[in-house]
């Protein structure tokens, strides 16, 4: 069956433009969580949804940076006036409401 | 967030060796950990998890070991294989909080054929 997608793969952006990355979760996972994770480092929590709970926002680093999950299914996370420091790879994972995990490829995204 | 480390950056180990993954962690009520294995350009993919009730786990040639005394756990891999070539990280859930899962900055596991 399919896994997490996540589009697009890569995106090259300039310093203060918006972006918007995209998650597509393993159907029927009510869970869904967006990471960062930046060169050569572990993975920073950024947001979680579960079901139809208000989301777990307590990670976002400011904010401009935002996330919403529409119908209990696709993710985008979007940030604003994008800066250099916002370089890293943004991760997606949903799961079925336990523990586990299923990580999508990740978005990488290059603020010039 | 709390602190999970890794001792070793980096691993090389010769393959059909065994390797040895070791994992710090700070907070005595975190009651969950799992183990992350991350090839280049993938997202990390479950290996096998442990709970707090529990000093050892065993996979498909994968031993994980808890030391909740010393707050420290380890990823063994028996006959380790090119394939195993990765990051892995070691990850903790305090009290069943499935909000939040604290990730260590991981340790590249090189293996030489």
């Amino acid at each position: 069956g399919a896994g997490v997608s996540q589009s697009p793969s890569n995106k090259v952006t300039e310093k203060g433009k918006d972006v918007e990355l995209r998650c597509d979760p393993i159907s029927g996972h009510t869970a869904l969580y967006w990471y960062r994770q930046s060169l050569g480092q572990g993975l920073e929590f950024l947001i979680y949804f579960q079901g139809n709970s208000a989301p777990d926002k307590s990670g976002l680093p400011s904010d401009r940076f935002s996330a919403e999950r529409t119908g209990g299914s696709v993710s985008t996370l979007t940030i604003q006036r994008t800066q250099q420091e916002d370089s890293a790879v943004y991760l997606c994972a949903s799961s079925p409401g336990l523990a586990k995990q299923f990580f999508g490829p990740g978005t990488r995204l290059t603020v010039l | 967030g709390e602190s999970v480390g890794l001792h070793l950056p980096t691993l090389s180990v010769q393959e059909g060796d065994n390797s040895i993954i070791n994992c710090a962690y700070s907070n005595s009520a975190s009651d969950y950990f799992i183990w992350y294995k991350q090839e280049s350009g993938k997202g990390p993919q479950f290996i096998i998890d442990i709970r707090s009730n529990m000093d050892k786990r065993q996979g498909q040639r994968v031993t994980v070991l808890l030391n909740k005394t010393v707050k420290h756990l380890s990823l063994q891999i028996a006959a380790t294989q090119p394939g195993d070539s990765a990051v892995y990280f070691c990850a903790e859930n305090i009290e069943h909080n499935f909000n939040k899962f604290y990730f260590g900055s991981g340790t590249k596991l090189n293996v030489k054929p």
